[in-house]
């Protein structure tokens, strides 16, 4: 059962450059979510998406983009990344009935130098 | 507005004590609560969930986690506390719409031997 998956784990990047995170999953979930995880301050909501093609902003989205083309994949992608992005990324997808728990990804560390 | 908030930033417990972090939420309707578990380097696992019905709710690894309405609070609780039990712990409560989950701050908890 591979769930939510994530690529890559690690990445280190320098001040301007761009990245994609990858997010699929095989679940079939309508739901999915891009959370970043910063010490102390929980999981802040950066975008979400109810099903393909239909993304939305979360709490803190300045400084990313998403795109929905299919069911399975949620690629998160950063242009012109900066030290404030560094932080732990989580995929998140659910099957959007009311009160579903959410499936998380095991997370990608970035670094931004 | 929703809000969680967990006041315990961090907690140590001897190995065999009883644990209960704490975890309080802001919702104007029905709650969905969660608790999940992060071990270090991995995603969020679900522990448990509230809906409705039964106020005190079983989940994974011998965890429980009680719900009262009166003091808006969703605290989880563990009679015997194992040293695997380490890790940080993120309380949650689902809202209605796509945006369902909003996190507290997460309780990391250490466990001596």
């Amino acid at each position: 059962n591979a769930g939510v998956t994530q690529t890559p784990k690690f990445r280190i990047l320098k001040i301007g450059q761009s990245m994609t995170l990858q997010c699929t999953q095989d679940m079939n979930h309508n739901y999915m979510y891009w959370y970043r995880q910063d010490p102390g301050m929980g999981l802040k909501l950066i975008y979400y998406s109810v099903g393909a093609g239909i993304t939305d902003k979360g709490e803190v989205p300045n400084g990313y983009n998403v795109s929905r083309s299919t069911t399975e994949d949620f690629p998160l992608r950063l242009e012109l990344a900066a030290p404030s992005q560094t932080s732990v990324y989580f995929c998140a997808s659910n099957s959007g009935i009311r009160g579903a728990e959410a499936f998380f990804g095991q997370g990608t560390r970035l670094t931004v130098v | 507005a929703q809000s969680v908030t967990q006041p315990d930033i961090h907690i140590t417990v001897s190995e065999g004590a009883s644990l209960e972090l704490r975890c309080n939420y802001s919702y104007g309707a029905t709650p969905y609560l969660f608790w999940y578990v992060q071990s270090p380097g991995q995603g969020l696992q679900l522990l448990l969930k509230y809906f409705s019905g039964d106020t005190l709710v079983q989940g994974i690894k011998g965890f429980e986690a009680e719900f009262k309405r009166s003091q808006s609070s969703f605290n989880l609780r563990k009679p015997s506390v194992h040293w695997s039990d380490a890790a940080e712990y993120f309380c949650a409560v689902g809202a209605s719409g796509a945006n369902n989950l909003f996190f507290g701050t997460g309780t990391r908890l250490t466990v001596i031997p």
